[in-house]
């Protein structure tokens, strides 16, 4: 079974703070990284997609990737009540996506 | 520009009964998902296509039927609805493969009773 772990929550930060979002993944061989933000009741939208070790910025949002340890994290710099959402890390199989179960951020004014 | 829409957005069915939920994408990308979400689970794959007649099975395909005549549309049918199968249903799409990223559609919320 491959998997892709990640910590419930909540996790919550004060606004302004970074917040920082773990995962981690069964499949060495994955090779695409995502990280989607759910709010309640809508569907998952796209935030990041990484592919290779080390960072990737956007805007307020960057991504870390390291293969080695099979690990993926998602920072949020400046964070807003707007961030306040359930965040979704997904990992490529070989035909598929695998998602972890999500982390559940709020941000508190 | 449409993206990928779903239908019915809400439905409620009986045990027993067959259901059919629709999925439309105007993208013309080659991959299509359907996926259900539970609370405790996440998001699973019930069945995915790479192209037009063609489909594979998921992680959690028993019970559930899928065909994909043309390349905008994806139905995923329950043949016989359990109420395990009580849940929020997302299709996906993506230009290229699953190495590749995927955009969803609103959701369809299905309650069996």
């Amino acid at each position: 079974q491959k998997e892709v772990e990640q910590n419930s929550g909540p996790l919550s930060v004060p606004e302004g703070a970074i917040a920082s979002l773990n995962c981690t993944y069964s499949d060495r061989g994955s090779q695409s990284f995502f990280w989607y933000r759910q709010y309640s009741g809508k569907s998952p939208e796209l935030i990041m997609f990484i592919y290779s070790n080390g960072d990737k910025e956007d805007g307020r949002f960057t991504a870390q990737l390291n293969k080695a340890s099979q690990y993926v994290s998602l920072l949020i710099r400046d964070s807003q009540p707007s961030d306040s959402a359930t965040y979704l890390c997904a990992v490529n199989g070989d035909n598929d996506m695998r998602f972890g179960a999500g982390t559940r951020l709020t941000v508190k004014p | 520009d449409a993206g990928i829409t779903q239908s019915p957005r809400y439905k409620i069915t009986e045990t027993g009964r067959q259901v059919t939920l629709m999925c439309h994408q105007t993208w013309s990308h080659s991959y299509m998902f359907w996926y259900r979400q539970d609370l405790g689970h996440g998001l699973r794959l019930i069945y995915y296509s790479a192209a037009a007649d063609i489909t594979d099975k998921g992680e959690v395909p028993d019970g559930y039927v899928v065909s994909r005549s043309k390349t905008e549309n994806f139905p995923l049918t329950l043949e016989s609805a359990t109420r395990s199968q009580t849940s929020v249903y997302f299709c996906a799409s993506s230009e290229r493969s699953a190495l590749y990223e995927q955009y969803f559609g609103p959701g369809t919320r299905l309650t069996v009773t």
